[in-house]
């Protein structure tokens, strides 16, 4: 299993950016999918969850609106697009897997990505 | 939201020590409890899933206990390689919240 994210960089407050997480070593299209992010020497803060079939979606209130999760089974991707990004949302941001395809199972995270860093500043 | 509360928050021990972490949980979570660990400048790894179940490739000294509310995370020997963050996490619900971390140091 491997997870690579890219897509993180320098961007203002209230501008954009979009992470992708490319998935291999199993079958993307049967798991669900979240991202976690950590800010600067604190803790793990879950963001938001995917079922296998992208029909369902779930976020944290901290995120909801801005942040939206998303996929593309025939490209093995996960997405994370950051709309109206405050500097609070300035964190390393993980994508994982669950072993199981429902976006709200009672699920650990088996396997992590080496993360993407967003800085929000000016 | 469900609230993760860990102590200690930092924890200083030499190899060979025995150390318990523990995690207790604003609400009954059953038994939906993970562990991980994270060294610095690395992704977390996934030591203990349902409370007590090893994961594949993990070393044996480490353990899970606990239902309900509270839950431990036992290593029965430290060893070098043991030194990092260790993190519990709850999955009772899709909003899946994580304990603070505990920092476990060299004595």
């Amino acid at each position: 299993v491997q997870l690579l994210e890219s897509g993180g960089g320098l961007v203002q407050p209230g501008g954009s950016l979009r992470l992708s997480c490319a998935a291999s070593g199993f079958t993307f299209s049967s798991y669900a999918m979240s991202w976690v992010r950590q800010a600067p020497g604190k803790g793990l803060e879950w963001v938001s969850s995917i079922s296998a079939s992208g029909g369902s979606t779930y976020h944290a209130d901290s995120v909801k609106g801005r942040l939206t999760i998303s996929r593309d089974n025939s490209q093995n991707t996960l997405y994370l697009q950051m709309n109206s990004l405050r500097a609070e949302d300035t964190a390393v941001y993980y994508c994982a897997k669950l072993p199981c395809s429902a976006g709200s199972c009672y699920s650990h995270f088996d396997y992590w990505g080496q993360g993407t860093l967003v800085t929000v500043s000016s | 939201d469900i609230q993760m509360t860990q102590s200690p928050s930092t924890l200083s021990a030499s190899v060979g020590d025995r150390v318990t972490i523990t995690c207790r949980a604003s609400q009954s979570i059953s038994s939906w409890l993970a562990w991980y660990q994270q060294k610095p400048g690395k992704a977390p790894k996934l030591l203990i899933y349902k409370a007590s179940g090893l994961e594949s490739g993990v070393p044996s000294r480490f353990s899970g206990r606990g239902s309900g509310t509270e839950f431990t995370l036992t290593i029965s020997s430290l060893q070098p390689d043991d030194f990092a963050t260790y993190y519990c996490q709850q999955y009772n619900s899709y909003s899946r919240t994580f304990g603070q971390g505990t920092k476990v140091e060299i004595k």
